[in-house]
């Protein structure tokens, strides 16, 4: 079956716009994660969906940084005016959710994201 | 306090020699789960193995295994007979709590197999 997707794969984008990257998670799975990895470092936790709960929001590092998931599928990271230090790859995961938590998170390829 | 290290920024191990890569875990939570992740120069990030904090047997899938050593809060992952494609990154992950939780990830280990 497919894997979760992620899209763009790489962006591109001055300083100070705004930029919305896509997550497609893998059907069936109800939880859904952001995670943002800079440089030759380890994965920083951004956000989290698990069903129609409130999302954990506690990763996000400034009110720059927003998301949202419609119909409890896909998801849209939203940067409002872009900063350099916010080049970084963002990976989206999925798992089953709540009351799984033997179940590891699947990744998808990321997005690359570059602020010139 | 990291809640997940990993000290060994990179290691070089010969092809079929077998290897360790070193994690300890900072947690109050008497349920967790520690998950290892490989990530290859092609960014993908790849589910090894998983062990639970009430599991009471080492994890072990294929080559992979998972010492896990809980009143030192150790989870050290072992592969056998290492091979040329296990070139890669690998991170430690802990799950705090039950259920689906965030991940707390490492700084992760580059790992490179000579032949």
């Amino acid at each position: 079956g497919a894997g979760v997707s992620q899209s763009p794969s790489n962006k591109v984008t001055e300083k100070g716009k705004d930029v919305e990257l896509r997550c497609d998670p893998i059907s069936g799975h109800t939880a859904l994660y952001w995670y943002r990895q800079s440089l030759g470092q380890g994965l920083e936790f951004l956000i989290y969906f698990q069903g129609n709960s409130a999302p954990d929001k506690s990763g996000l590092p400034s009110d720059r940084f927003s998301a949202e998931r419609t119909g409890g599928s896909v998801s849209t990271l939203t940067i409002q005016r872009t900063q350099q230090e916010d080049s970084a790859v963002y990976l989206c995961a999925s798992s089953l959710g709540q009351g799984r938590g033997n179940q590891p998170q699947h990744f998808g390829d990321g997005t690359r994201l570059s602020i010139l | 306090a990291q809640k997940i290290t990993q000290t060994q920024p990179g290691m070089f191990v010969q092809e079929k020699e077998a290897v360790t890569l070193d994690c300890t875990y900072d947690t109050s939570d008497q349920s967790y789960g520690l998950f290892w992740y490989k990530q290859p120069s092609s960014g993908e990030m790849i589910f090894l193995i998983y062990q639970g904090s009430y599991d009471e047997q080492n994890a072990t899938e294929g080559r992979y295994s998972l010492n896990f050593q809980k009143a030192r809060k150790s989870a050290n992952l072992v592969i056998s007979a290492s091979q040329l494609g296990d070139s890669a990154m690998y991170f430690c992950a802990m799950r705090e709590g039950w259920g689906a939780q965030k991940l707390v990830f490492g700084q992760g280990t580059r790992l490179t197999i000579n032949p």
